[in-house]
């Protein structure tokens, strides 16, 4: 089993629609929990952080935590075009090595006029 | 916000140079800082983790002879790949971090291209 597993897409939704993207990760130790966006041939930007159980808003974009089912979840409200890039889920890991930030490989989201 | 500088933006490089890549968190004092590394679409792959004033640690399968990093202050990391070759051109990208399970800001990254 992967350690971060997301749906790669592309997922596409109309300009104006809500943009669900998923996130399942193995380590229930994950304490952290981080959304990036990145654009094509552009370093990634961090859009959200969530560190406890429940829904965290911050304008248009709300993330969703359940360590339980070991989910985590990122809502995109009233979608525009520049919302297009692939979306990066990132569990903070601890391990005896220290914190280490394990990637998803993405979701890519496609905003559609 | 956490700001990271990365330099340069892109090189150009003959086979078998070595090129320097700079990394320096320009407003916090970054205790850790990892290297990553790009091919074209694929995910990012963490290349080594380094913390100020000692060694880093290089994730399975990354050469450290071949990618120095050196972080010798806490704004400052630095990574040098040595005799480079045409496949090692990718885009590499820094990350700093200050407190512990704080999150990672990145640099712009670096495209290398090896010829």
């Amino acid at each position: 089993q992967k350690e971060v597993e997301q749906n790669s897409g592309p997922l596409s939704v109309p300009e104006g629609a809500i943009a669900s993207l998923n996130c399942t990760y193995s380590d229930r130790g994950s304490q952290s929990f981080f959304w990036y966006r990145q654009y094509s041939g552009k370093s990634p930007e961090l859009i959200m952080s969530i560190y406890s159980n429940g829904d965290k808003e911050d304008g248009r974009f709300t993330a969703q935590l359940n360590k339980a089912s070991q989910y985590v979840s990122l809502l995109i409200r009233d979608s525009q075009p520049s919302d297009s890039a692939t979306y990066l889920c990132a569990p903070f890991i601890l391990t005896g090595g220290g914190n280490k930030l394990t990637f998803g490989t993405g979701t890519q989201l496609k905003v559609e006029l | 916000g956490a700001v990271v500088s990365q330099h340069p933006s892109r090189v150009i490089c003959k086979s078998g140079t070595s090129v320097k890549i700079e990394c320096r968190s320009l407003d916090f004092q970054a205790t850790t800082m990892f290297w990553y590394r790009q091919f074209p679409k694929q995910s990012l792959m963490l290349m080594a983790t380094s913390n100020e004033g000692s060694k880093a640690t290089y994730e399975q399968g990354v050469e450290k002879d071949k990618f120095l990093i050196n972080h010798a202050s806490l704004t400052l990391s630095t990574l040098t790949v040595t005799s480079a070759h045409p496949e090692d051109s990718s885009f590499y990208i820094c990350s700093a971090r200050g407190a512990a399970n704080s999150p990672l800001h990145f640099g712009n990254g670096t495209r290398l291209t090896v010829t």
